[in-house]
């Protein structure tokens, strides 16, 4: 499986900045996802970051305080705008290789962000 | 948006014995994958069990699927401190997207 490199591992905020994470996989992946997990709580969905358009996102997500860039098939960036001390969580990206009905997730360790 | 509901949403148990885990969903699946998470960290893939599979192996953990019912189930068995974490399940659609479970918190004592 893929190795996923995410940066910050972690970083403290002032409300109302924005903070960018940085997803690297090291080989192609035909999927990647961003997902977030609040305190204590699973993995909720955000968004699919789609190479060279725009993402789809999830119900309750949207590109103005998530903007995602994939430019390739490596690499995905994940934007947390105009940050409010409720946007504290763990973000994750993940990546997916689709196979037929194989097809299996992989994911990176995470920014945990904390807001300020 | 969650999947469903795993229960328990906590287990504790002494180090030796089975743990198992339950995992309802909502959707048709593609497959259905669990996952391990230590202390808010990256997840880690434990499994992965296809819509036409009933049972799968891996070393001590034993997942089933049942389609009729929605659910699933992880049984780690010979339970030791080192598998204390959080264990999530997650459907799969035909594009990879995972919609996971609420998750059981597992703690193994020694």
């Amino acid at each position: 499986s893929a190795v996923i490199s995410q940066k910050p591992s972690r970083d403290i905020c002032q409300r109302g900045t924005s903070l960018t994470i940085q997803c690297q996989v090291d080989s192609q992946v035909t999927m990647m996802f961003w997902y977030r997990q609040q305190p204590g709580q699973s993995l909720t969905l955000i968004a699919t970051a789609n190479q060279g358009s725009e993402a789809t996102y999830e119900s309750g997500f949207v590109i103005d305080k998530f903007p995602i860039s994939r430019p390739n098939l490596t690499f995905s960036t994940l934007t947390v705008s105009n940050m409010s001390p409720e946007d504290s969580s763990i973000y994750l990206c993940s990546g997916a290789e689709v196979r037929l009905s194989n097809t299996e997730a992989f994911f990176g360790q995470g920014t945990r962000l904390t807001v300020v | 948006s969650q999947q469903g509901e795993e229960d328990p949403q906590a287990l504790s148990i002494q180090e030796g014995e089975n743990a198992t885990m339950n995992c309802s969903y909502k959707t048709s699946i593609n497959n259905l994958q669990w996952y391990r998470q230590n202390s808010g960290r990256g997840l880690v893939h434990l499994i992965l069990i296809r819509s036409n599979e009933r049972e799968k192996h891996s070393g001590r953990l034993r997942v089933t699927l049942d389609t009729s019912k929605k659910s699933s189930s992880l049984l780690i068995t010979a339970s030791r401190a080192a598998d204390t974490a959080s264990y999530f399940c997650a459907t799969a659609d035909r594009g990879g997207k995972l919609i996971f479970g609420q998750g059981t918190e597992l703690s193994v004592k020694p």
